[in-house]
């Protein structure tokens, strides 16, 4: 399977615990995007990467989400001290800068889904 | 105000219908459009890229209009199948390119 994928696909914490979660994006891709989303709402952008860069956080990127690239393939996106409005479907994708500076459309792993209890 | 605004739907329609969808972005100096498709408990995928000249792919018709900021897309001959929540994106320069959805559009096509 070549495309971007995540892991777990569904976790289930308890309040204050920390969960980290998994992205591999698709190999060629420079750019890796981390977003958020829960019902009935598109997805919210939290952070992106160019390579192992970190280029830009959204503000609703608290000071307990953290999220790496080290050697700009796979990313982890850490929450510590979890809370229940934390609970989302947290998506990642890919995507190429393209000719012209042009990024080519985003790829979206199938999510992972946590559930803060 | 946010930066990609939709329709807030739902639409329901009946099969066969010709439905359109709008879409507005705030920040001028956005590069490039996409309308992405998404279906219930699944991840965004692409529909179709918007072009300046418009586009077409089949039964679908997508409009940029860079001068209002506004996007949109056409849906003819409605089919059940296109039942779904249809997402305009926005790739912006911030600096780096930044990927922004709308809220998404809720499509209800119905036999």
């Amino acid at each position: 399977d070549t495309g971007v994928s995540q892991d777990p696909r569904h976790k289930i914490t308890k309040r204050g615990q920390n969960v980290t979660f998994r992205c591999d994006p698709i190999s060629e891709h420079n750019r890796l995007y981390w977003y958020r989303q829960t019902l009935g709402q598109g997805p919210e952008f939290l952070t992106y990467f160019q390579n192992e860069a970190q280029l830009e956080k959204s503000r609703l990127l608290s000071d307990r989400f953290s999220a790496e690239r080290p050697k700009g393939s796979f990313s982890t996106l850490e929450i510590q001290r979890t809370e229940q409005g934390d609970s989302a479907m947290y998506l990642c994708a890919s995507s190429s800068t393209g000719a012209g500076r042009m990024d080519t459309e985003a790829f979206f792993g199938q999510g992972t889904r946590l559930t803060v209890v | 105000r946010k930066e990609v605004e939709q329709d807030p739907g739902p639409f329901n329609v009946p099969e066969g219908a010709t439905v359109a969808f709008n879409c507005t972005y705030s920040n001028s100096a956005s590069q490039s459009f996409f309308w992405y498709r998404q279906d219930c408990r699944k991840e965004p995928k692409l529909l179709m890229s918007v072009y300046s000249s418009g586009n077409e792919d089949g039964r679908f018709t997508a409009q940029l209009n860079r001068a209002s900021q506004y996007i949109s897309l056409l849906i003819r001959d409605s089919k059940l199948s296109d039942s779904a929540t249809y997402l305009c994106v926005v790739n912006k320069n911030t600096g780096g390119f930044k990927t922004i959805f709308g809220a998404g559009t809720r499509l209800f096509v119905k036999a």
